[in-house]
């Protein structure tokens, strides 16, 4: 399943299934972008991060892809599992120290 | 657990009520934040503070005031507020320099 981020803000897989969760983001000079992961009454949670000089990351099931040219990140969960339903958002550093922006995020829904 | 905690977890209150917010971390970070969340909406930044100075009001109306007294604790005391300003509000720390930031599970306010 593929997610546009802000403007399909669900998405819903099977459990095993890969998930991609796509972001768009607006400022050419922002030079560093984070994961976060949101379960229900919990805080944001750091999942993986990627600074510009980088196209591609890979953690633990988790890969954050970065695309300069059309200002589009997504990460990718390999092997879903329900532990992964959550909301998911995208953040950017926009040069500033400490001017991080953040999108309203997609939920995650993982069936069994 | 992120190190960073927030107390109370749940709070409802009057609109003629005075409470404050209590966040404290316990990862040595120099930096500290403000958050609101509402549904749907992306987090909106609140305050800023390096090393107890504020650096950021993000036009904050004044029935929020921070209070940051030592780089461990920050505090967001409310006063008068109104039925819009329920929400969850999160508390996040950051290393002075450094972007990421580390989020607290969150006061969830509720204004009668």
């Amino acid at each position: 399943g593929e997610s546009v981020g802000l403007h399909l803000p669900t998405l819903s897989v099977q459990e095993g299934d890969n998930s991609i969760i796509n972001c768009a983001y607006s400022n050419s000079a922002s030079d560093y972008f984070i994961w976060y992961k949101q379960e229900s009454g919990k805080g944001p949670q750091f999942i993986i991060d990627i600074r510009s000089n980088m196209d591609k990351r890979q953690g633990q099931r988790v890969t954050v892809l970065l695309n300069k040219t059309v200002k589009h990140l997504s990460l990718q969960i390999a092997a879903t599992q329900p532990g992964d339903s959550a909301v998911y958002f995208c953040a950017e550093n926009r040069g500033n120290n400490n001017d991080m922006r953040f999108g309203a995020g997609t939920r995650l829904t993982v069936k069994p | 657990e992120t190190g960073v905690t927030q107390t109370p977890r749940h709070l409802v209150m009057g609109m003629t009520n005075k409470k404050s917010l209590k966040c404290e971390q316990h990862l040595g970070h120099n930096a500290m934040y403000w958050y609101k969340q509402s549904a749907k909406k992306p987090l909106e930044l609140m305050f800023v503070y390096n090393f107890k100075e504020q650096t950021e009001n993000n036009s904050v109306p004044s029935r929020f005031s921070p209070e940051c007294p030592n780089s461990s604790h920050l505090f967001l005391h409310l006063h008068t507020l109104q039925p819009e300003d329920s929400a969850l509000y999160l508390c996040a720390s950051s290393p002075t320099g450094e972007d990421t930031q580390y989020f607290g599970p969150g006061t969830r306010l509720t204004v009668l």
